[in-house]
């Protein structure tokens, strides 16, 4: 696509429950990266794809924090039994090769934990 | 361990006047430094970046930003703020791993008033 997809764009969800945030990257972009941007914080990385691998998941919070990415495409971030303190702006940026600059950011989940 | 950081939380300037959004960095040899722009409800732009060279780097929108070696800055700078500049900016490094990650700054609104 032109640009970096993500859904839902929000979301609410009570405590305990599981959700799946979804990253649809630019076509041909080989590294995908999720960062969260939590209320009066920087962003924080959490995991890089190059390919369908990650090679970097030191920013994942918790085991409750899982992620793929499947066809060197779409990714999918999983939370397990949400907690208030995940309540966040998720965001995904696509790269076409793995450098650093040449981020595309998506628009990012603003996901909310009740 | 390498860091960003973005003294001022806002900065409100007249709209006309030159604006000037500071960003320090503690990196171990050459950085690669980066400006981004967040508007409401939007991902991150990418403004521009410093990789090496000319210590003056022009990007998006006007902005420029000097990469000043001895004091370890990258302030942004514009000479001429418009309303339409007010946003949240954000001043990242590329992480010294092969993977292209970015540490992000903590971010400064930039409000400019008419």
């Amino acid at each position: 696509g032109a640009g970096v997809s993500q859904s839902p764009s929000n979301k609410v969800t009570e405590k305990g429950k599981d959700v799946e945030l979804r990253c649809d990257p630019i076509s041909g972009h080989t590294a995908l990266y999720w960062y969260r941007q939590s209320l009066g914080q920087g962003l924080e990385f959490l995991i890089y794809f190059q390919g369908n691998s990650a090679p970097d998941k030191s920013g994942l919070p918790s085991d409750r924090f899982s992620a793929e990415r499947t066809g060197g495409s779409v990714s999918t971030l999983t939370i397990q039994r949400t907690q208030q303190e995940d309540s966040a702006v998720y965001l995904c940026a696509s790269s076409l090769t793995g450098t650093g600059y040449g981020y595309t950011f998506g628009s990012g989940t603003r996901l909310t934990v009740v | 361990a390498q860091s960003v950081a973005q003294p001022e939380d806002q900065v409100n300037v007249a709209e006309g006047n030159p604006l000037t959004v500071k960003c320090t960095y503690s990196v171990s040899g050459n950085p690669y430094l980066f400006w981004y722009v967040q508007y409401p409800n939007r991902g991150l732009q990418f403004l521009l970046k410093y990789i090496t060279g000319d210590n003056l780097v022009k990007g998006s929108y006007g902005f420029e930003a000097e990469f000043n070696k001895s004091q370890t800055s990258f302030h942004l700078k514009k000479p001429s703020a418009l309303v339409s500049d007010s946003a949240l900016y954000f001043c990242a490094v590329r992480d010294k791993s092969n993977t292209g990650k970015l540490i992000f700054g903590q971010g400064t609104t930039l409000q400019v008033k008419p």
